[in-house]
């Protein structure tokens, strides 16, 4: 297992159309995280799941957004009506137990341009 | 709310100069602390962390940190920075051993040859 594998890479989409994004963790990691990042920001908290329960989701996570992990492997990320704000770097991050818990392991991300 | 903040946005050194970047925090409980670095084309990687005990932390590449609480702030020091350690550095909070990490705005530093 080489990381944390994000897919597509990059994703253009017409303002209102749906998109769907997904995120291949690290084998053993339990915990998965969805962050979203802009040009000079830093990334924005988003979701998290430890196995298959979301627990935790950002105001940032409205409505349009919903985050699945159904079998605590791989999640998937689904915008609906996607607006040009939404335009943003998506990372996916995953962690396990001990004392790597807390330091994440990120993939390269999605970007996502709405048009 | 909690926050971090990267007082330098953009950095320039010469090779062999000395690196310090600002990272202040906003929360009163207990953190942990890390610095990720974003090198050109790559991933967010984990450079150091701290958890507890000794406050000055070492990471990889030579890099390293101190926690000073009283300051509320986790500054990232290098001795002599090389041009390969031109990337962007995050720092970022783990407030009340929460899994959420909050993020600063990051700082890009560009070193010359």
């Amino acid at each position: 297992d080489t990381g944390v594998s994000q897919d597509p890479r990059h994703k253009i989409t017409k303002r209102g159309q749906n998109v769907t994004f997904r995120c291949d963790p690290i084998s053993e990691h339990n915990r998965l995280y969805w962050y979203r990042q802009t040009l000079g920001q830093g990334p924005e908290f988003l979701t998290y799941f430890q196995n298959e329960a979301q627990l935790e989701k950002s105001r940032l996570l409205s409505d349009r957004f919903s985050a699945e992990r159904p079998k605590g492997s791989f999640s998937t990320l689904e915008i609906q009506r996607t607006e040009q704000g939404d335009s943003a770097m998506y990372l996916c991050a995953s962690s396990g137990l001990g004392d790597s818990d807390y330091g994440y392991t990120f993939g390269s991300g999605t970007r996502l341009t709405v048009v | 709310a909690q926050s971090v903040s990267q007082h330098n946005h953009h950095v320039i050194l010469s090779e062999a100069a000395s690196l310090e970047l600002g990272c202040n925090y906003s929360y009163g409980g207990t953190v942990n602390l890390f610095w990720y670095v974003q090198y050109p084309g790559q991933h967010l990687q984990l450079l150091l962390k701290y958890f507890s005990g000794d406050p000055l932390v070492k990471g990889i590449k030579g890099f390293e940190a101190e926690f000073i609480k009283s300051k509320f702030s986790f500054n990232l020091r290098k001795p002599s920075v090389q041009w390969s350690d031109t990337a962007e550095y995050f720092c970022a909070v783990n407030p009340d051993s929460s899994y959420k990490l909050i993020f600063g705005s990051g700082t890009r530093l560009l070193v010359r040859p």
